[in-house]
């Protein structure tokens, strides 16, 4: 059971070029999330999905795009990267119970760097 | 009013201490408060978790104590241990219509020194 997997681990872009941050989960996962982490800053909400084929923003979607057209994989795409996107990312997935209690599992993350 | 703050931002502590991590939260709609740690390299894990009509929740080493009325609640870790060090978050989470919003807190970075 590998859980909530990333790749690639580490990547330099330079800016204005783009690319696929790739994740998939093993768990049978409704909710997936993709966040970004930026020192002092937490974990902000990038863009999310309750399902496949249904996608919204979180609180920080500007740069980025993402689909889900499996239950499994949800890849975060960046178009014309910028220095601001440089930060580590982290895809996450959860079970939503209808609580508001579900727990969220999160991928080892991707280390981009935009030079 | 959708923030989280934590504090202190790091924390050294000896070994065989408490480690003390506070946070606080004005949205009241917020229905769950769990807390994440994350080693170097790693994604977060959920490591407990409480619900705000519960004053204090305890497993192992670790407590949570959530003060509903001050809008404050923290992390206690009993005799801290060198495997202890990673950062923590607390988060806020609030139920929504189509998923469940967490908020989280900015982080502490936890060093227990032998």
């Amino acid at each position: 059971n590998a859980g909530v997997t990333q790749t690639p681990k580490f990547r330099i872009l330079k800016i204005g070029q783009s690319m696929t941050l790739q994740c998939a989960q093993d768990m049978n996962h409704n909710y997936m999330y993709w966040y970004r982490q930026d020192p002092g800053m937490g974990l902000k909400l990038i863009y999310y999905s309750v399902g496949a084929g249904i996608t919204d923003k979180g609180e920080v979607p500007n740069g980025y795009n993402v689909s889900r057209s499996t239950t499994e994989d949800f890849p975060l795409r960046l178009e014309l990267a910028a220095p601001s996107q440089t930060s580590v990312y982290f895809c996450a997935s959860s079970l939503q119970t209808g609580t508001g209690a579900g727990e969220l599992f999160f991928g080892s993350g991707t280390q981009l760097s935009v030079l | 009013q959708q923030q989280v703050k934590q504090s202190p931002q790091s924390l050294i502590v000896q070994k065989g201490g408490i480690s003390i991590i506070n946070c606080a939260y004005e949205n009241t709609a917020f229905d769950y408060f769990p807390w994440y740690q994350q080693f170097p390299g790693k994604g977060p894990a959920l490591l407990i978790a409480i619900r705000p009509d519960v004053s204090e929740k305890k497993e192992g080493r670790f407590t949570i104590s959530f003060n509903k009325s001050a809008k404050q609640f923290s992390l206690h870790i009993m005799d801290s241990q060198p495997g202890d060090s990673a950062t923590y978050f607390c988060a806020a989470s609030e139920k929504k219509t189509s998923y469940d919003k967490v908020i989280f807190g900015p982080g502490t970075s936890l060093s227990v020194i032998p």
